[in-house]
């Protein structure tokens, strides 16, 4: 399997625009992470899902962002408009949830940077 | 809720021994340990269930205490490849999967 597939590797975007990262999680997980990880902040979870349904969004720093799940394949995560405090890598994970502590697969990373 | 990991640094000679802790002020369901190398993503390296089930790579030993909520890992016979960030995430019930993470430990092996 290819592992976790994530895109673009690389944004470099003006304040103000919108930025859509992409993700798609290892064929056959139904579960699926989205984290942001900075410095000052460490790795966090903004939201994540499971076969499909978005379960737990506490972590989207605010409306300005948006997450979705269209199918199983493919997920992506939105920011409009976006700041510079938004720069960081965003990591996508995906895992297959039979029953609790089942290991998380992470992409390589989008890192992102508002200017 | 952030667990809280120590030390935050540590630096080895090469076949030296770590302790790497995670202490968590909520009752667990699971620990998650990761490796992050720099500029890289995190690498699963071990699941402790309460109950006592692990889920893990054989060379890499670490421990879970339910009473304390308190795990840690262990890193015997330290090689270079050992250097990154560990990361200890805790899970607080069978809830779908949500991890939350610690700040990470910086371990740096020298020859």
């Amino acid at each position: 399997d290819a592992g976790v597939i994530q895109s673009p590797r690389h944004e470099v975007t003006e304040m103000g625009q919108e930025v859509t990262l992409r993700c798609k999680p290892i064929s056959g997980h139904n579960s699926l992470f989205w984290y942001r990880q900075t410095m000052m902040r460490g790795l966090e979870l903004l939201i994540y899902f499971n076969n499909n349904v978005p379960i737990d969004d506490s972590g989207m720093p605010e409306d300005r962002f948006s997450a979705k799940m269209p199918n199983a394949s493919f997920s992506t995560l939105k920011i409009q408009p976006s700041e510079p405090r938004d720069s960081a890598v965003y990591f996508c994970a995906s895992s297959l949830r039979i029953t609790g502590g089942n290991e998380q697969f992470f992409g390589p990373g989008t890192r992102l940077t508002v200017l | 809720q952030q667990p809280v990991q120590s030390p935050q640094a540590v630096i080895l000679r090469e076949g030296e021994d770590a302790v790497i802790n995670c202490s968590s002020s909520k009752a667990l369901y699971s620990v998650h340990w990761y490796r992050q190398k720099h500029g890289e993503a995190p690498v699963f390296l071990m699941i402790l269930l309460k109950g006592g089930e692990q889920k893990g790579h054989e060379k890499i030993s670490a421990s879970f205490n339910e009473k304390k909520q308190q795990s840690s890992l262990y890193l015997t016979a330290s090689q270079l490849s050992y250097s990154g960030t560990y990361f200890c995430g805790t899970e607080i019930s069978n809830q779908g999967g949500k991890l939350i993470f610690g700040q990470g430990t910086e371990l740096s092996v020298k020859p």
